[in-house]
């Protein structure tokens, strides 16, 4: 498969458990954050968003939590499945003209059955 | 069903070869993007199209061109110049408010 994760950080929960992936972002003036979830060969795929005017938004399962005061943003995934398992990326954007998504690293999320 | 197309999926490339990635959208999104993905990075911005016939630079643009001549369509041409092109390349679209990106299922390349 695509070795998207190599190298990258990993996580490594055991199935059924909480995960919580962090990610701190560059631009204070960003104000609008995007989670990708990408399995091994595909394209990421859109998660969950939040605007800077929130500091928590809940999907199903998923909970994105935004502390702009140190410029960090983490998802939280209930009861963790091995279906879970892929690379997360968290994004930013200014918005407007200078809007283009500026994208993190990633992290590598294992689920242990 | 709406979504972004790329092919193929799979491309190999000689030494001092051009090849052109492909990239389809039907969302009627009128933002186009190309990003490339190297293992244990994120992904890097080559080019972007706000609009048919406007393209800008990303960061990484030296040795790829693209073309936006319709909505739908913005292939990627990796030219002789790009000298380290084996990487998964990504395809993306958006509305003009860029309220979360659409991405194609990725052409890895491979020079051989």
């Amino acid at each position: 498969g695509e070795s998207v994760g190599l190298h990258l950080p990993t996580l490594s929960v055991q199935e059924g458990d909480n995960s919580i992936i962090n990610c701190a972002y560059s631009n204070s003036a960003s104000d609008y954050f995007i989670w990708y979830k990408q399995e091994s060969g595909k394209g990421p795929q859109f998660i969950i968003d939040i605007r800077s005017n929130m500091d928590k938004r809940q999907g199903q399962r998923v909970t994105v939590l935004l502390n702009k005061t140190v410029k960090h943003l983490s998802l939280q995934i209930a009861a963790t499945q091995p279906g879970d398992s892929a690379v997360y990326f968290c994004a930013e954007s200014l918005g407007g003209s200078q809007g283009n998504l500026i994208f993190g690293k990633g992290t590598k999320l294992s689920v242990k059955p | 069903d709406g979504g972004i197309t790329q092919s193929p999926k799979y491309l190999f490339r000689k030494e001092g070869q051009n090849v052109t990635l492909s990239c389809e959208q039907n969302l009627n999104h009128d933002a186009m993007y190309w990003y490339r993905q190297d293992p244990g990075q994120g992904l890097r911005l080559i080019y972007y199209s706000q609009i048919v016939n406007d393209f800008q630079k990303g960061d990484i643009a030296e040795g790829y061109s693209v073309s936006r001549e319709k909505k739908e369509s913005f292939p990627l041409t990796v030219t002789s110049a790009q000298k380290n092109p084996t990487a998964f390349y990504l395809c993306a679209s958006s509305t003009v408010n860029r309220a979360g990106y659409t991405f194609g299922s990725g052409t890895r390349l491979t020079v051989v």
